[in-house]
């Protein structure tokens, strides 16, 4: 079945760029995405990505795709203590009504 | 104006209760979910409304309910609750429930179960 991995934790230093890599299962996903979650709150969409593009960038955030190894990853630009929460990647599937599928989530821990 | 609401935020309860849980969404989408994220932060589909007809039911117990009054709202009912139901459960709404539809997530409501 359908299934996105992502590593579990991720630590850096305020200022420094903060990768989070996502691996994905289904090809036929046809978008990507990115969700933020900060502790207690609900999912805030961050970024999406087509399947046919291969990079796409707004403000601090950078996606790269790779649908060959179909893997996906967001960088983080600078990173601030604001950005620590957890990071979810998830592929969409199905026809009309189609779920996200979730990776388990990136926590992102921002020191100063 | 908030997008995408639920009430409760917070639900604790008794083993064996009944409870209900509801979302309203405001961004006359015809598309509404339920996803479950348990205590380890794992996130997963239980339900898809299009239109008030359900579309994914996934591997869920039938304790669980959902209910569609008309496509605005999207509640959640549960029987005789379990500890295991103790969860933070998220409600969405996408346009139109397509590949390329965004969903859009309500704050979340806190289910302990005692």
């Amino acid at each position: 079945g359908e299934d996105v991995e992502q590593s579990l934790f991720l630590s850096v230093r305020e200022g420094d760029s903060s990768v989070i890599n996502c691996t994905y299962t289904d090809s036929s996903s046809t978008y990507l995405y990115w969700y933020k979650q900060e502790p207690g709150a609900g999912l805030q969409l961050l970024t999406y990505i087509f399947s046919n593009m291969d990079m796409k960038q707004d403000q601090r955030l950078t996606v790269l795709l790779n649908k060959k190894d179909k893997h996906l990853s967001l960088r983080i630009a600078d990173t601030q203590t604001g950005d620590s929460a957890i990071y979810f990647c998830a592929e969409s599937i199905g026809q009309a009504g189609t779920a996200l599928i979730f990776g388990k989530g990136t926590t992102l821990s921002v020191s100063s | 104006d908030t997008a995408v609401s639920q009430t409760p935020k917070y639900l604790v309860t008794q083993m064996g209760n009944d409870k209900s849980i509801k979302c309203e969404q405001n961004l006359g989408h015809d598309t509404m979910y339920w996803y479950k994220q348990d205590s380890k932060k794992f996130l997963k589909i239980m339900f898809s409304y299009n239109n008030k007809e359900l579309i994914i039911n996934e591997t869920v117990p039938n304790r669980f309910s959902p209910k569609s009054p008309d496509k605005a709202h999207l509640n959640l009912h549960i029987n005789s609750l379990e500890l295991g139901d103790s969860a933070v459960y998220f409600c969405a709404s996408s346009p139109a429930g397509g590949l390329a539809d965004t969903q859009y997530f309500g704050p979340g409501t806190r289910l302990t179960v005692l």
